[in-house]
């Protein structure tokens, strides 16, 4: 069974920190992997990956796909407040259909 | 931008209700998608139609069913809602399988 798991469920660092979240996977044909961000309402894009060792990067977040390891990560450096969300790791699969993983709750403190 | 356009934000139904969320979407996309999110279980797929008038059934279709009439429009229906069917209602759209979701607003649906 196809499966997406991030970790840790959930974190709280102070505004200025550096984060790492994590994103592993057992996917049947791999065809790629998306980071989400949500705040209180729909899911907003954030990076599509499908080549191992590329790191993509938009401003303070960069994300990386190790295809060897079925891993991902996503950074987060100098955190702000506004940063503070639920980060969504899915996997695209053999059926098309992305696979989600349960969600990494960010809180950021003043 | 794309804009995918789910009809209500927040619904309150009774039990044995029969409830339609509809979902339109701007872009000419493909494929449209039917999740549902609950706290500790993310999001879990209900219905995906690749195609008009094509349907096929997600991980949990139970209680569900779907219509897509038209290529932008995506509907899901509770055929008699039950309590557990309160939940966070997410409408999403792509272009193709190599393309990333873009997601409606969501619509938070209590049954009672």
């Amino acid at each position: 069974e196809d499966k997406v798991v991030q970790s840790p469920l959930s974190l709280v660092v102070h505004e200025g920190d550096t984060v790492t979240l994590n994103c592993s996977y057992e996917v049947t044909n791999f065809r790629s992997l998306l980071w989400y961000k949500q705040e209180k309402k729909a899911p907003t894009f954030l990076f599509m990956l499908t080549s191992s060792g590329i790191e993509k990067k938009s401003g303070r977040l960069s994300s990386i796909l190790d295809k060897k390891e079925l891993f991902s990560i996503l950074n987060i450096t100098a955190t702000q407040t506004g940063d503070s969300a639920v980060y969504l790791c899915a996997v695209g699969g053999s059926q098309g259909n992305l696979i989600f993983g349960k969600g990494t709750k960010l809180s950021v403190k003043p | 931008d794309v804009k995918v356009t789910q009809s209500s934000r927040y619904l309150v139904k009774r039990t044995g209700e029969k409830v339609f969320l509809e979902c339109v979407q701007d872009m000419d996309h493909e494929n449209m998608f039917w999740y549902r999110q609950d706290p500790g279980l993310g999001l879990r797929l209900i219905y995906f139609s690749y195609d008009v008038k094509m349907k096929e059934k997600g991980d949990i279709p139970e209680g569900y069913s779907v219509s897509r009439e038209k290529k932008e429009r995506f509907s899901l229906i509770l055929e008699s809602a039950s309590t557990n069917q309160t939940s966070m209602y997410l409408c999403a759209s792509r272009k193709g399988v190599h393309y990333g979701y873009t997601f409606g607003s969501g619509t938070r649906l209590t049954v009672v």
